[in-house]
């Protein structure tokens, strides 16, 4: 069964720096999320992506933040300065039109952490 | 905006034993998709049930079935003859009809289950 990947599974970094979390969604998917999901919380959703542009974003989704689809297979999201309160799990999910309910299939997520 | 609305932080059942999880959610739109995400210690996010919120019947998925009250806002989900297995975050999510819509998660609820 297709599934979306993301790596890594694990990153740490330090304040200040800029992080890239990747993501593979599924290879007939048009739509593409981000979630956020700090320890103990909620899962937040970040933003939206489809035909190549942002769809919609949260507040959250600030000027540090950005997305691309570099090319067919990847998703990415940049963290261009990390702050000790981006340390959260990151999940990337991916939806078809083909799917009547529009189902989201989530990746297993990436932890990071800043220090 | 929409809102969900997990008013149980955590619950305990005996293996084998029935539990029910509690969501109510908001929103003045009438079409729409209501889930059920289990996520276990590992955090991936897992889809248990899903709901259209145009069909009357409740959704069932083998140990697990919804009571969807749609004048009331309410979503519920029941975990019939409770496996180890089982125990894990409980997410309600709600979304949009539109193909891209985001999914807006309750606070989670926190399933035991005492063998």
């Amino acid at each position: 069964e297709p599934e979306v990947t993301q790596t890594p599974s694990h990153q740490v970094t330090q304040m200040g720096q800029e992080v890239i979390l990747r993501c593979v969604p599924i290879s007939n998917h048009l739509y593409f999320y981000w979630y956020r999901q700090i320890l103990g919380q909620k899962v937040e959703f970040l933003v939206s992506f489809y035909n190549n542009e942002i769809s919609e974003k949260s507040e959250i989704f600030d000027d540090q933040f950005s997305v691309e689809r570099p090319d067919g297979s990847n998703f990415t999201l940049k963290i261009r300065s990390t702050k000790l309160e981006d340390s959260a799990m990151y999940f990337c999910a991916s939806s078809s039109r083909t799917v009547s309910s529009y189902e989201q299939y989530f990746g297993p997520g990436t932890r990071l952490t800043v220090t | 905006a929409q809102t969900v609305t997990q008013s149980q932080p955590e619950m305990s059942v005996q293996e084998a034993e029935t539990v029910t999880l509690s969501c109510t959610y908001d929103t003045s739109e009438s079409d729409y998709y209501l889930f059920w995400y289990k996520q276990p210690p590992s955090r991936q996010m897992i889809l248990v049930i899903r709901q259209e919120a145009y069909k009357q019947q409740n959704a069932t998925e083998n140990r697990f079935s919804v009571n969807f009250q749609k004048a009331a806002k309410s979503f519920s989900l029941k975990i019939s003859d409770s496996q180890l297995g089982d125990a894990a975050m409980y997410f309600c999510a709600y979304r949009g009809r539109a193909a891209g819509n985001k999914l807006t998660f309750g606070g989670g609820t926190r399933v035991l289950v005492k063998p």
